[in-house]
């Protein structure tokens, strides 16, 4: 059962173009994170949400966090062809002990200059 | 920040040998590492929870004698894994983190590749 579900898996925009990733699930996360992976790398850290309803900015990124926190969005504003990557969101399920993240099924960004 | 080291970036092996990939934390104390097997152009499949000084704790449908997982010192753990097939190519991460609530830092992965 996949508990995070990410939309769109795949993306292809012209720069200057404005999107949206969606992040849902049915059960409530401790908290959201967003990572960025680049082919043949490990994922990156874009940001971490808490506490529901938190927007965090960072540049053009604007990640927010669902009133309920069982859902997630990544708004990037302008996309430039150095946007291009996969973008993952994950999370620890309030039920899940040990710190195991659950990852979404990942968005694959293509911005075309 | 949290840097997490892992080696080798890329290994070649024949059928049948056994490949260990290193992880290492190198500016944190990490008691539990995490590894996952990524497919080329999917998301990050969550094999074993890997614990200092304990077991580690695998997911289902993985095998825990393939892939042998060992977390001796609070700075590394190790994935083994044994009598390789072409089945097992893949690219292979591990993560860590100081405080797990705000997030995790991942090892630059390891491409396996068995002929």
């Amino acid at each position: 059962t996949q508990l995070l579900e990410q939309s769109p898996q795949f993306l292809s925009i012209q720069e200057g173009e404005n999107l949206t990733v969606y992040c849902n699930s049915s059960s409530v996360f401790s908290s959201l994170q967003w990572y960025r992976q680049e082919p043949g790398e490990g994922p990156v850290l874009l940001v971490t949400v808490v506490t529901g309803g938190e927007v965090k900015k960072l540049k053009r990124l604007t990640f927010q966090f669902g009133d309920a926190r069982k859902d997630s969005s990544l708004h990037i504003t302008a996309a430039q062809p150095g946007d291009t990557g996969l973008y993952l969101c994950a999370g620890p399920p309030e039920t899940y002990q040990g710190g195991k993240l659950i990852f979404g099924q990942g968005t694959e960004l293509s911005v075309k200059p | 920040g949290a840097v997490v080291s892992q080696h080798p970036s890329w290994v070649i092996c024949k059928s049948g040998t056994s490949v260990k990939i290193e992880c290492r934390s190198l500016d944190f104390q990490a008691t539990t590492m995490f590894w996952y097997r990524q497919f080329p152009k999917q998301s990050l499949m969550l094999m074993a929870t890997s614990n200092e000084g304990s077991k580690a704790t695998y997911e289902q449908g993985v095998e825990k004698d393939k892939f042998l997982i060992n977390h001796a010192s609070l700075t590394l753990s190790t994935l083994t894994v044994t009598s390789a097939h072409p089945e097992d190519s893949s690219f292979y991460i591990c993560s860590a983190s100081q405080q797990t609530v705000y997030g995790y830092t991942f090892g630059s992965g390891t491409r396996l590749t068995v002929v």
